[in-house]
């Protein structure tokens, strides 16, 4: 079975820019979670999706956003990038459904660089 | 999701056992621990949950204590491969989510 794949894996974009990376969770996963690290904040939760819903969110600023297809892939989005948003963005994808717990299955990761 | 402490690294011989802490002195009867590490670089690495029981899986053992206050990750023949950030996380299993809280980890050297 084919693990969690993200792309890009490299990107680097200029401050005021906006940026999508994409997740392709595990085949059969419903649930795709989001999460940003940072050398400062180490691994903080951005949000997660369940069958095209948004289920949590963490604390971060509105331009952080995020959508699920049909097909349980994801995107998340970055508006008005500022030189902070330079992290290793991480996907995490699980079955999600009631009756847990489940683990998570992570990507490698999309690293962001801000200039 | 109950807090937890994990001291900031450690060391251990290649061949030895690895005994990494958690401390979760505020753990829920239905709160899960967790454990995950995360080699460098690359995305974290989902090892062992439990409950009550002590838990064994192909990877390691996890020791919870029977006030469920404290717990134990053991990697019973560390390799320099086992080098990585391990996280303990406790969190309720329920279909209200799956978000993880990651604290700083315990940055784990295994030396030849």
């Amino acid at each position: 079975k084919a693990g969690v794949t993200q792309t890009p894996r490299y990107l680097i974009k200029t401050r005021g820019q906006q940026v999508t990376l994409s997740c392709s969770p595990i085949s059969g996963h419903r649930s795709v979670s989001w999460y940003q690290q940072t050398p400062g904040q180490g691994l903080q939760f951005l949000f997660e999706y369940f069958s095209e819903t948004q289920r949590n969110k963490g604390n971060f600023p509105g331009r952080f956003s995020g959508r699920q297809f049909s097909n349980s892939r994801s995107e998340m989005n970055v508006s008005t990038l500022e030189l902070g948003d330079s992290a290793l963005y991480l996907c995490a994808s699980s079955l999600g459904t009631s009756g847990g717990p489940h683990e998570q299955f992570f990507g490698p990761g999309t690293r962001l660089t801000v200039l | 999701d109950a807090k937890t402490t994990q001291p900031p690294s450690m060391d251990c011989a290649e061949g030895r056992a690895a005994n990494l802490p958690c401390n979760h002195s505020t753990i829920s009867g239905n709160e899960y621990v967790y454990w995950y590490r995360q080699i460098h670089s690359q995305g974290p690495q989902y090892i062992i949950h439990g409950l009550k029981n002590n838990e064994t899986n192909e990877m390691a053992s996890l020791i919870i204590t029977e006030d469920r206050k404290s717990s134990t990750l053991i990697l019973p023949h560390a390799t320099l491969r086992d080098t990585a950030v391990y996280y303990c996380i406790v969190r309720v299993a329920n279909n209200a989510g799956n978000m993880l809280t990651f604290g700083g980890g315990t940055r784990l050297m295994v030396k030849p």
